[in-house]
């Protein structure tokens, strides 16, 4: 059974701070990684979409990689803003052979005080 | 861009009541989703769809059943409501192989 775990559980760094946020999935044999925010009493936002043959993906301040051997990806936030404050979620998508469901972590909550 | 709206943001229903919760997309995705999400538990997969009529159990499927009569709208029934389904309710939708999108979510509260 696929287990994704992220920690920490919550952060709180200054502004301006880079950080990297970590999720770690217990089987390598992942279809895609996904990298949502969730605003408090929101839906998920989609940030990043990794499929299992890539090592990267990026949008603007935000870099997302992945090491499928070692079951982990992180998200790296440059240049950290208060408006980054949100939970950051991380999902994979694990194959069979039927219909591909998401696995989800339980978030780290983000605070970037100014 | 993505569209993935639910009907209403705050709803609150009574013991026994039969609840609607709806969700439309506008990006043609053949593949849509009802969750609930529960602090200390996550987000938990109630059903999904993956295309028209076609339904599938997710993991909590109990006390809830599902309608897709057209592509764009997915619909979660909650057919006689309990207090323990209290709770955000989050849908989502994909076409395969491509990110997946969710709206804004329904806070439920049964009294």
């Amino acid at each position: 059974k696929q287990e994704v775990t992220q920690i920490p559980a919550a952060l709180s760094v200054p502004e301006g701070e880079n950080l990297v946020l970590n999720c770690s999935f217990t089987d390598s044999a992942i279809y895609n990684l996904q990298w949502f925010r969730q605003d408090p009493g929101k839906g998920l936002t989609s940030l990043l979409l990794i499929q299992s043959s890539q090592r990267e993906q990026t949008s603007g301040r935000l870099n997302a990689s992945l090491d499928k051997s070692s079951g982990r990806s992180t998200l790296y936030i440059a240049a950290s803003q208060p408006g980054d404050s949100a939970t950051y979620l991380c999902a994979v998508r694990r194959p069979s052979t039927g219909f591909q469901k998401l696995v989800f972590g339980t978030g780290t909550r983000l605070l970037v005080s100014p | 861009d993505v569209k993935v709206t639910q009907s209403s943001r705050y709803l609150v229903k009574r013991t026994g009541e039969k609840v609607f919760l709806e969700c439309v997309q506008d990006m043609d995705h053949e593949n849509m989703f009802w969750y609930r999400q529960d602090p200390g538990l996550g987000l938990r997969l109630i059903y999904f769809s993956y295309d028209v009529k076609m339904k599938e159990k997710g993991d909590i499927p109990e006390g809830y059943s599902v309608s897709r009569e057209k592509k764009e709208r997915f619909s979660l029934i909650l057919e006689s409501a309990s207090t323990n389904q209290t709770s955000m309710y989050l849908c989502a939708s994909r076409s395969e192989g491509q990110p997946q999108h969710f709206g804004d979510g329904t806070r439920l509260s049964i009294l």
